[in-house]
């Protein structure tokens, strides 16, 4: 399975933008860059997703390199209501969308 | 719409004891996922089925884990014997369909704690 790496954990102050990084060197064509996150004793919420272009929704931005060997989510302004774990994982268009969930990165907002 | 539906969400039972879980997924979402989650790591898939077909369980612990989902809709997580190292929270979760163009939608989980 291709696999994703993270930062452990990022801060951020209230009201600014985050950049979390999220790298896939071994993505393959088919792979598909999906966005989670998980709020403390919550299930994991989908964020946003993408293949090849920067994707833009409600909640997020989604920028994704030319090679598409890493990534990084866009919170354009974060609010404390967006601390929490965030997930970035690859889904396949084959093997069943087999997808393989790394340890996240614990993102801490500070007002 | 309504979402994942899981229950119980909090359960203790004695190690060698069985448990079951119960997840309904929304409404015409052919794929389902369960998943668990150990404190302070990201989610580790069990099983996944199409409509109410297994298409991966490689990660089940098949000697005391197992699992059904009956008419494609609903479905049961069973432990039996339960050891303390299963300990976790699981996690239901559902998708339109398997392949990557469609998002999961997780249930709320349920936190299993083995004495």
């Amino acid at each position: 399975d291709a696999k994703t790496t993270q930062p452990n954990s990022m801060e951020s102050n209230e009201e600014e933008p985050v950049h979390l990084p999220c790298n896939h060197s071994t993505i393959s064509g088919t792979d598909y860059i999906h966005w989670y996150r998980q709020l403390p004793s919550q299930g994991p919420e989908y964020v946003i997703h993408g293949l090849t272009s920067n994707v833009n929704n409600r909640m997020a931005s989604l920028a994704i390199a030319e090679d598409r060997k890493s990534s990084t989510l866009i919170l354009h302004r974060a609010t404390l209501r967006d601390a929490a774990v965030y997930y970035c994982i690859l889904r396949a268009n084959t093997n069943a969308g087999k997808s393989t969930f790394g340890d996240g990165t614990t993102l801490t907002v500070k007002p | 719409e309504a979402g994942v539906a899981q229950s119980p969400r909090y359960k203790i039972i004695e190690k060698r004891q069985s448990v079951a879980f119960w997840c309904n997924p929304i409404s015409g979402h052919a794929t389902l996922y369960w998943y668990q989650q150990i404190l302070g790591q990201g989610p580790k898939l069990l099983i996944q089925f199409q409509n109410n077909g297994v298409v991966d369980d490689s990660q089940l612990p098949k000697d005391r884990f197992s699992a059904e989902r009956l008419k494609g809709v609903d479905s049961t997580l069973k432990i039996q014997p339960a050891k303390l190292e299963d300990s976790a929270v699981y996690l239901c979760a559902s998708s339109l369909d398997w392949d990557g163009t469609y998002e999961q939608y997780f249930g709320p989980g349920t936190r299993l704690t083995v004495t």
